[in-house]
């Protein structure tokens, strides 16, 4: 399975943009990008997912570097709801489960 | 808003008792998925089901494990003879077609062997 890496952990505050890193230089053509999240005692949540090219919807944005070889989870206006773990996962055609790794626990600062 | 319903919440069983974890996906699902998550540590794959079969499982689903889909909307994980180290909350989840879409979550069964 293809693997990402991110930080263990990150801080925000508030009300301010949140930039969740993803590295994941092994990449394949044909691997997507999602984005999960796992708020406390709840089950993993879908986030986003992209292939190539940058993607927004109304939880957040995921900018794909132009190599694919790491992306950026933005979340525009950090609130308290959105203290979780986020996890980056690639998917590969005709194996869709999702590895998990260790995310990065963010902490929302109030 | 469709989601994925997972019964019980908690289950507590004794040590080398059988349990019966259910999961309803979504109707249009085809891709179903068992994942378990140890106090604390990282959510890992268990199982995937398509077509009525396995596609595929982890080495840590070995014959104690078995999935079923019974009647066309449960979605079942048997645990035979349960040890202590199956403790873990039990995350059914499932997939509407390939890659391409999101997987959906149930909200999981806290599984504790006593």
């Amino acid at each position: 399975d293809a693997k990402t890496t991110q930080p263990n952990s990150m801080e925000s505050n508030e009300e301010e943009p949140v930039h969740l890193p993803c590295n994941h230089s092994t990449i394949s053509g044909t691997d997507y990008i999602h984005w999960y999240r796992q708020l406390p005692s709840q089950g993993p949540e879908y986030v986003i997912h992209g292939l190539t090219s940058n993607v927004n919807n109304r939880m957040a944005s995921l900018a794909i570097a132009e190599d694919r070889k790491s992306s950026t989870l933005i979340l525009h206006r950090a609130t308290l709801r959105d203290a979780a773990v986020y996890y980056c996962i690639l998917v590969n055609f005709g194996n869709e489960k999702l590895t998990f790794g260790t995310g990065t626990r963010l902490t929302i600062i109030p | 808003e469709p989601e994925v319903t997972q019964t019980p919440s908690h289950q507590v069983t004794q040590m080398g008792q059988e349990v019966i974890l259910r999961c309803v996906p979504i109707s249009n699902h085809l891709y179903f998925y068992w994942y378990r998550q140890i106090l604390g540590q990282k959510v890992e794959f268990l199982v995937s089901f398509y077509n009525n079969e396995i596609s595929e499982k982890s080495e840590i689903f070995d014959d104690q494990f078995s999935v079923e889909r019974p009647d066309g909307s449960n979605f079942t994980l048997k645990i035979r003879s349960t040890k202590l180290e199956d403790s873990a909350m039990y995350f059914c989840a499932s997939i509407r077609t390939g890659l391409n879409t999101e997987a959906f979550f149930g909200q999981g069964t806290r599984l504790t062997v006593v």
